[in-house]
Parts: C-alpha cells; sequence; structure tokens
C-alpha cells in the first residue's frame, strides 16, 4: 500500500545549523505535502510539492521531490528552538474525489539552544 | 485567518459508550476529512465526505463509525460503541479543493475507559 515513511526518526541539531529530513513513498502520486506537529497539537501545513515540480522553496524550507526514486527531501536552514517539532510527509494519490493523505510515521526534530 | 475548530479538546468515555466529535470547518471549504493519530503512531485518513456524502473511506472507519453535516457548519464524527482501541486524537480537516493544503482543526484527544 502507499505510504509515507520518513527518516531519520528523531533528529537533534543544535540552533543555527540546517535540518534534513527525508520521506519515501511506493506509488504513483499527485502531490506530496510536508506538515508540522508540535507536541500534542494539531497539524500545520508548510509546503506541498506536485508531482511535476522538482524543488520548491518557501522561506527558510526547500523541498525537492524525486519522482523515479519516490523520495522527497525537506531542508529547514539556519533552524530556530521554535522549528522543534515533529515533521511528516504526507502522500495524495487520490484518483478522483477529495483527497486522502497519507501520512508518514513522521521525523521528530529537536533544535537546541 | 480561518481556521478549523473542534470540540470537544477532550472527551472521557467509558468503553461502550457513543461519542460524537464535532468540527467546524472553514467556511467556503467544500470538502471534509477526519484522521486519527494512536499515542505515538502516524496520523491515519478515516474518511473524507463531500456533497453530503461519504467520497472515500479507509478499512478503520467501520460501521462502527459515521460522519454527518448536519447543519451548514458542522461536520461530525459519530463513534458508537466505542472500545479501548479507540482512544486516540481525533483530527478534523478541510479543503477549498480536490487538490491542494487541508486545514486541519486541533483535534479531540479521545479517552476510552
Amino acid at each position: 500500500s502507499q505510504q509515507g515513511e520518513e527518516d531519520p526518526q528523531a533528529l537533534s541539531i543544535q540552533e543555527g545549523e540546517n535540518a534534513t529530513m527525508n520521506c519515501s513513498y511506493k506509488t504513483s502520486i499527485n502531490n506530496l505535502q510536508w506538515y508540522r506537529q508540535n507536541s500534542g497539537r494539531g497539524l500545520v501545513h508548510l509546503i506541498l510539492i506536485r508531482s511535476n515540480e522538482r524543488e520548491k522553496h518557501s522561506g527558510r524550507l526547500r523541498v525537492t521531490l524525486d519522482t523515479s526514486k519516490k523520495s522527497s527531501s525537506l531542508l529547514i536552514t539556519a533552524s530556530r528552538a521554535a522549528d522543534t517539532a515533529s515533521y511528516f510527509c504526507a502522500t495524495d494519490a487520490s484518483i478522483q474525489g477529495a483527497q486522502k493523505l497519507v501520512f508518514g510515521q513522521g521525523t521528530r526534530l529537536t533544535i537546541n539552544p | 485567518e480561518p481556521e478549523v475548530t473542534q470540540t470537544p479538546s477532550h472527551q472521557v468515555t467509558q468503553m461502550g459508550q457513543e461519542v460524537i466529535l464535532r468540527c467546524v470547518p472553514i467556511s467556503n471549504h467544500l470538502y471534509f476529512y477526519w484522521y486519527r493519530q494512536i499515542l505515538g503512531q502516524k496520523v491515519e485518513f478515516l474518511v473524507s465526505f463531500y456533497n453530503n456524502e461519504i467520497s472515500e473511506k479507509s478499512e478503520i472507519f467501520d460501521d462502527q463509525f459515521s460522519v454527518e453535516r448536519p447543519d451548514g457548519s458542522n461536520f461530525t464524527l459519530k463513534i458508537r460503541s466505542t472500545k479501548l482501541e479507540d482512544s486516540a486524537m481525533y483530527f478534523c480537516a478541510s479543503s477549498s479543493g480536490t487538490v491542494g493544503e487541508q486545514f486541519f482543526g486541533p483535534g479531540t484527544r479521545l479517552t476510552v475507559l
């Protein structure tokens, strides 16, 4: 079944460093999205990359997509303590009608001051 | 900024009881979703809803579950005869179209005793 899997499962870095998280999936997709979740809170949409795009930027975020390898990466540059959260990739492969997002297990990112 | 709201934030119920989780999607959105996240696990798709009917549902969404849009603003998830394993965070989401960002609510933490 289609599945997004992130690695690493946990990442701890110093404030100011860059953080890279990876996501792999199994089937063809329409788009891939990254979400952030602070502990015990809801999901916040970060960025969406369509299947015909290879790279996208939003502020300190950079997302790449390699459909031949069925993988994506999320880079957060110049990390801040407030970036501490769990990050999930979610793939959408719905054929028609409403989206059905399939989430990965997530990467728990800790930014140390 | 418009947001998805959910009530209650925390619901405690006895096994076998029925619960109704409530959501108010963003007002001009047409597509509605329920997801759940068991503690420490990934976010799982339950159901999508459009034009007053279920668009797609997952294997989790069996006869124990139902959704309804009783009026122009609310979107509810009913869980009949709750089981211990129904304990989870339940997230409502909405979107304006079939492609793009889903906006998530803060979640309802359901605890079944």
